[in-house]
């Protein structure tokens, strides 16, 4: 079955960089993009990016473009995401999810990392 | 940039059917999703494609999008439908979800 593993909560500081990860298994890891989407405590959902596993080629969306960079390792079917100058609007559960490639919905979410940016 | 419009809320009856909106600039020229999330847990995809519903979904999720606004259509509402609902569509090469519907049940 089709599972998106991600890493533990990250407690950081402002200005600190995160980078979580998403484990995937029970398909072809480069059959799919993976998109990454946040949601803050209490808010709605917000599109930070995907990442075509196959070739590494990314899409950010303008409010993260340059300070998110998605990246994979094909070897061990795992994506990552890395957040940097991190301020406590950061503080976020950020999810990975997957989108088919010819599709335009996402059929399976992880289960979430919360992230938390504290001094 | 592109924007998507729902309901800060919606309230329903058990058995009557809840009826989610999602608005946006011809909206239905493109494609739209439903998700529902539940506290504490990772939204799941009702509704694809506009109207399409994935393997595992009650019969009972319908959508429809037509002119500027989709449609979530939760017939014979239960408890357990209680929960945030998110419309989700592309805009060229990004991704677009709606503020969010929470919907209540009582």
């Amino acid at each position: 079955q089709v599972q998106l593993v991600q890493s533990g909560a990250e407690v950081k500081k402002p200005g600190a960089s995160v980078k979580v990860s998403c484990k995937a298994s029970g398909y072809t890891f480069t059959d799919y993009y993976m998109h990454w989407v946040r949601q803050a405590p209490g808010q709605g959902l917000k599109w930070m990016g995907w990442i075509n596993p196959n070739s590494g080629g990314t899409n950010y969306a303008q409010m993260f473009q340059g300070r998110v960079t998605m990246t994979r390792d094909t070897s061990i079917s795992t994506v990552y995401m890395e957040l940097s100058r991190l301020s406590s609007d950061d503080t976020a559960v950020y999810y990975c999810a997957r989108v088919p490639r010819d599709g335009d919905y996402i059929d399976y979410w992880g289960q979430g990392i919360l992230v938390t940016v504290s001094s | 940039s592109y924007e998507l419009t729902q309901p800060p809320s919606v309230s329903v009856s058990p058995g009557q059917t809840a009826s989610i909106t999602c608005s946006g600039d011809k909206l239905g020229d493109k494609y739209v999703c439903w998700y529902q999330q539940k506290p504490g847990q990772s939204p799941v995809l009702v509704i694809y494609q506009d109207f399409k519903r994935p393997s595992g979904i009650p019969e009972r999720f319908s959508g429809s999008n037509s002119g500027n606004t989709a449609t979530l259509t939760i017939s014979g509402t239960l408890a357990m439908d209680e929960a945030d609902y998110y419309c989700q569509a592309w805009d060229t090469t990004t991704v677009v979800f709606g503020g969010g519907t929470k919907l209540t049940v009582l």
